[in-house]
C-alpha cells in the first residue's frame, strides 16, 4: 500500500532555514510526480510546490517562490522540501502527496502523507 | 486568498441528502478537472473524487462530483454520521499555473 511519511518539522526562529523530507513506499516513487501542500492552523489547504516524475520540472506557489526549493531523490525514495528566509505565516502542516494524471493533462495529488509541523516564531 | 469559493458550512440530518458547491473561472475549473478532497477531524485529506465525477476505489458511491461550466459540486446521499468532516474541492489553474484549492465546506450531521 501506498505508503508517504513526513519529517524534519519543528520549531524554527523567522528569517532561518528547515528541510523537510519525506519518504515514499507501496510504489515505484520514481514514476510519479509529487507535490508539497500545508494547511495552517485552523485554516484551508494550500498547495506549495509539484516536482515530476525525474525532477525536471518543477512549480512554486507564488507565497514560496525563490525562497523554497522541492527536490526529489529516486535512488533513496525520497522527496525534500528546503525552506530558506521563514516567516511566521509559513506556520502550517506539510504534506507530501503523490501526483497522478488526469483527463486535462495536469497533475493532482492522490495518497497524502500524515504532514509534519512547522513553527515559525521567536 | 483561495481563487475557488465554497459555501463555509452544509448540515442535513442522517439519510439526507446534501449538495456542496464550488465557484471557480475559466482558468480553473473551466479548463481542468475538478478534484475533492474529505478531511476528518485530526487527520490527512483523502481523494474523495477526481476528474470531474470520478470515485477512486473504496470510495462510497454516496460521494458524487459533478462539473457545468466555471462550477463543480459534491453531493452526498445518504448523509452519515462519520461524513462529518471538511471538504475541499481542487483544480489547477492554468493562469497561476498552482494547482488551488477551495475554501473548504464543513459538513456537520
Amino acid at each position: 500500500q501506498v505508503q508517504l511519511v513526513e519529517s524534519g518539522g519543528g520549531v524554527v526562529q523567522p528569517g532561518r532555514s528547515l528541510r523537510l523530507s519525506c519518504a515514499a513506499s507501496g510504489f515505484t516513487f520514481s514514476s510519479y510526480a509529487m507535490h508539497w501542500v500545508r494547511q495552517a492552523p485552523g485554516k484551508g489547504l494550500e498547495w506549495v510546490a509539484l516536482i515530476s516524475y525525474d525532477g525536471s520540472n518543477k512549480f512554486y506557489a507564488d507565497s514560496v517562490k525563490g525562497r523554497f526549493t522541492i527536490s526529489r531523490d529516486n535512488s533513496r525514495n525520497t522527496l525534500h522540501l528546503q525552506m530558506n528566509s521563514l516567516r511566521p505565516d509559513d506556520t502550517a502542516v506539510y504534506y507530501c502527496a503523490r501526483g497522478v494524471g488526469d483527463y486535462s493533462g495536469k497533475l493532482h495529488p492522490d495518497y497524502w502523507g500524515r504532514g509534519t509541523l512547522v513553527t515559525v516564531s521567536s | 486568498q483561495s481563487v475557488l469559493a465554497q459555501p463555509p458550512s452544509a448540515s442535513g440530518t442522517p439519510g439526507q441528502r446534501v449538495t456542496i458547491s464550488c465557484s471557480g473561472s475559466s482558468s480553473n475549473i473551466g479548463s481542468n478537472s475538478v478534484n475533492w478532497y474529505q478531511q476528518l477531524p485530526g487527520t490527512a485529506p483523502k481523494l474523495l473524487s477526481y476528474g470531474d465525477n470520478h470515485r477512486p476505489s473504496g470510495v462510497p458511491d454516496r460521494f458524487s462530483g459533478s462539473k457545468s461550466g466555471t462550477s463543480a459540486s459534491l453531493a452526498i446521499s445518504g448523509l452519515q454520521s462519520e461524513d462529518e468532516a471538511d471538504y475541499f474541492c481542487a483544480a489547477w489553474d492554468d493562469s497561476l499555473n498552482s494547482y488551488v484549492f477551495g475554501t473548504g465546506t464543513k459538513v456537520t450531521v
